[in-house]
């Protein structure tokens, strides 16, 4: 199970802000890595890849964007939002079958 | 650059199926490649795994919600990804997207595309 805080955040623009994902059970490869993803899914739009094997930004993917953590608990940052982060972003594990998303934090803008 | 297109729109009675296509263009190689899932998406809900295959390493997976109604199949003649579900209820009502993933090697970054969705309405 992947529990992701909070479900609503409402940012100033130019404010830094961070979503927290747990997950039930590690996330910890035999390999060393943690496969912890996370998508953004804009309105109308499927998901998109933001954040692959917990820290590592997928292309073209601004670096006020980052992540962080470990085994069962990670995070997603945001430096400095922006009206184009808003939306709603899930965190994802594919190590564990099935497959499971978070619950989806919606960002949006103040 | 990958696309997967998507199967139109489609309404349904319960208890019928529905058939979703996923087309994929851009890699000839795609279906020896990449592995592609089913995710839907209830109204106003989170993301929901249904299940995947990897066409080259073997018969596809499925989540055991699904387990008993659910089939994933690939045709490479055509590049198209198939979801077939049967026994619809109200609760299958959705957006449903194929994704698309492959991994080059450990060093080099994920590939990873969406099609734009099929709505599925399920309505007697």
């Amino acid at each position: 199970v992947m529990t992701q805080n909070p479900p609503f955040l409402s940012v100033t623009p130019g404010q830094p802000t961070s979503i927290s994902c747990k997950s039930s059970q590690s996330l910890l490869h035999s390999d060393g890595n943690n496969y912890l993803y996370w998508y953004l899914q804009k309105p109308g739009q499927p998901p998109h890849l933001l954040i692959y094997e917990v820290s590592k930004r997928f292309s073209g993917v601004s670096d006020r964007i980052g992540g962080s953590g470990s085994e069962t608990d990670f995070t997603l940052s945001i430096s400095r939002v922006e009206p184009e982060d808003v939306g709603v972003y899930y965190c994802m594990q594919n190590i564990h079958f099935p497959v499971t998303f978070g619950g989806g934090t919606k960002v949006e803008i103040k | 650059q990958v696309q997967l297109v998507q199967s139109e729109a489609a309404v349904r009675k319960p208890g019928s199926s529905v058939k979703v296509s996923c087309q994929a263009s851009g890699d000839s190689l795609i279906f020896n490649k990449y592995a592609f899932s089913w995710v839907r998406q209830a109204p106003g809900q989170g993301l929901e795994w249904m299940g995947g295959i990897i066409p080259i390493r073997g018969p596809p997976k499925y989540a055991d919600k699904f387990q008993d109604r659910v089939r994933i199949t690939v045709d490479e003649s055509t590049s198209t990804a198939y979801l077939d579900l049967n026994d619809l209820t109200h609760e299958d009502t959705a957006i449903y997207f194929c994704e698309g993933s492959y991994r080059p090697s450990s060093s080099q970054d994920p590939l990873d595309y969406w099609g734009q969705g099929t709505l599925l309405t399920v309505s007697s």
